[in-house]
């Protein structure tokens, strides 16, 4: 159980490219998910917290109108890089909670390779 | 952002040697978590702890929740080749905070 999918594992486009990123929770509902961006040799960090049908929180340097997060479902969160540069490109993990569970840790998604040329 | 304090920062061990890594941190998490990942691949859930003094075994691995709610470790015993990967420790607040900190993971090799 507790299966976090993300799509596409892999993405290259285009400097100026929009791109968009899928997490979804398999078999269990999720109000809140997360976006972490991970570089090389480096541990995840947390770039926003996505609340399931209303706006999402935004860490500190994190650019909001960069970074399009849309939660409009209990199974389904999605992150668009908007106009992508190479500084963009990076390791993107989502991860989710069962939000009918009290407490209970959270499950990462796959990660998507994004490499802007 | 806060980060957790995991040492060591990587390790170098012969199959079937025990490994132990920790991470403090100086302020009280309600929840520790442990996770494995793999190149390429998002962090597996190895072991959740949510009791101070807890301690809990997965197979091989076994974490703890430290007293004082600042720390934990995990140990793995008898190391096999695919125990290879990095190892991040994390910690919750909870109560209506479900965001993780993360320490900076420990790189695991283990020489068959």
């Amino acid at each position: 159980g507790a299966v976090v999918s993300q799509h596409p594992s892999w993405v290259i486009c285009k400097s100026g490219t929009s791109v968009k990123i899928e997490c979804r929770s398999l078999d269990f509902q999720a109000t809140t998910m997360f976006w972490y961006r991970q570089f090389p040799k480096q541990s995840l960090m947390l770039m926003a917290t996505s609340n399931e049908g209303s706006k999402a929180t935004y860490e500190q340097g994190v650019e909001k109108d960069k970074f399009l997060i849309n939660h409009a479902s209990l199974t389904l969160s999605t992150l668009t890089v908007t106009s992508a540069h190479p500084e963009d490109s990076s390791f993107y993990i989502c991860s989710a909670r069962d939000s009918g569970t009290p407490v209970g840790p959270q499950h990462f998604g796959d990660g998507t390779r994004l490499s802007i040329l | 952002g806060q980060q957790l304090n995991q040492s060591p920062q990587s390790m170098f061990i012969q199959e079937g040697e025990d490994v132990s890594m920790n991470c403090t941190s100086s302020s009280i998490f309600n929840t520790w978590l442990w996770y494995k990942q793999d190149p390429g691949e998002g962090p597996v859930l190895l072991i959740a702890l949510y009791k101070a003094g807890e301690l809990t075994s997965n197979g091989r691995l076994t974490a703890q929740f430290g007293i004082t709610r600042k720390d934990s470790f995990l140990n793995i015993s008898a190391s096999i080749p695919s125990d290879v990967g990095i190892y991040f420790c994390a910690g919750q607040l909870g109560g209506s905070n479900y965001k993780l900190t993360f320490g900076k993971g420990t790189l695991l090799t283990v020489n068959p």
